[in-house]
This record gives C-alpha cells, structure tokens and sequence, in this order.
C-alpha cells in the first residue's frame, strides 16, 4: 500500500495520560501536515513538517500538543495529559512538493475516557 | 471565523441526474482551492483543484467552476452515480501557507 498509513486506527486513553500518534507519508513525499476533525466539523489545521523541521505549527495547541518528523522514521504527534476535548479524529496528509495537492490518511481515532 | 462556507449541510440527487456542491469563501487572498471526497472511517480523497488564475477545471465526471468576483466555487458532477455518496469538503490555501482551510462539508447521497 503505498497511501499514507497512520497507526493506530483507533485509540482509547484516560484523562491524564499521553497519545502517540504515527503517521507514514506516501512513498517520495516529504512534507506532512496534520489535522483534527471534531464531530461534525470540517478538518481544522494544525502543523506542517519537512524531514526534521517544524515550518507551521499555527494549528497547533500552545500546550501538551507536540509534532515531529525525524530523520529516520513516522512523524509522531503527542498529546500529553489528555483531557475530554482532545477526543477527535486526527488525519495525516503528505505531499511530495509544497504545493501539490495533500493525500490523506485514513485519520486515528482517539476517545479520551 | 468560518473563511470557507459550505451552507448546505445535505444534498439528495437521482442518479444519472447533475450533483452541484457549493462553497463560499470570505479571505481574498485564498488562491488555490480543492475538493474531496470523503467516505466513513476514511480519510478524505482529493478529487479536483483549481488556481485562481482559471475559472473551471474538468477531471471526467467533475468540474469545479470558480467565480472570484462573488468569492464562490462549485463542484459539479454529472452524471451522478450511487458510488458518490459521500461527504465532500471544500479547501482553500493561498501561497506562502500550505495549510488547508476546510468548509464543514456537504452529504450528497445520490438516490438509485
């Protein structure tokens, strides 16, 4: 499958604890962005990566919320001490260059107990 | 602030009849706008795009018509097919950003 993989599909956390979640882009992309879809809503922005730089975090919570994309390896967004209204799901696009259009992955869900 | 606007939450069209999806935008200086298509516990699939340096783009069975004057696109798709109920969102970007700015999307089920 050479689409954007994201893992875990679904992923269920209590309050307080942290979420990791991985994001493969597709074969040759290196930009990724990420995004949260609350129910009924559209997808809202929140970070865009190149290998091993952060160049818009303007989506992104000031705190708790985290990306990166390493060298080697997935771009991971952590949440940290999650609370209720982190439930959502959260989608991972990639594209080759800056302004091709961006491929999505099939999105993590994540329910905050 | 909602900069990109999709007012009708639900549409229903007969198959083999013409799907039209509108989307408003409010920031002028939005230049690049998409469509996609999205299905239940999937993520979205980009389907069309158009700069605003053109007013229509046609990719087989869709065309996204752009209208800057009155700051409004459409997605048509002719003819519509059962297999094209989805939810389709609407995007825009304008250069220098990558980041999409998404409507709230618009249910289309085409009727068999």
């Amino acid at each position: 499958n050479a689409g954007v993989m994201q893992n875990p599909r679904h992923l269920v956390r209590r309050r307080g604890q942290e979420a990791r979640l991985r994001c493969s882009p597709m074969k040759g992309h290196s930009h990724v962005y990420w995004y949260r879809q609350l129910p009924e809503e559209g997808l809202k922005f929140m970070v865009y990566l190149q290998k091993e730089n952060i160049i818009d975090e303007s989506g992104m919570p000031k705190e708790r919320f985290s990306a990166e994309f390493p060298k080697e390896g997935p771009s991971i967004l952590r949440i940290q001490q999650v609370v209720r209204g982190d439930s959502a799901a959260y989608f991972c696009a990639s594209s080759g260059q800056g302004d091709q259009p961006q491929h999505f992955g099939d999105g993590t869900r994540l329910s905050i107990l | 602030d909602q900069q990109v606007k999709q007012n009708s939450p639900s549409l229903s069209v007969q198959e083999g009849r013409i799907s039209i999806l509108n989307c408003d935008y409010t920031n002028s200086m939005f230049d690049y706008f998409l469509w996609y298509k999205k299905y239940p516990a999937e993520g979205p699939t980009f389907l069309i795009s158009i700069s605003s340096i053109k007013d229509k783009n046609e990719d087989g069975r869709f065309t996204v018509f752009l209208n800057k004057s009155a700051k409004h696109l459409s997605l048509h798709i002719v003819p519509s097919q059962p297999g094209d109920s989805a939810v389709y969102f609407c995007a825009a970007s304008y250069s220098g950003t990558y980041k999409y700015i998404f409507g709230t999307g618009t249910r289309l089920k085409v009727l068999a």
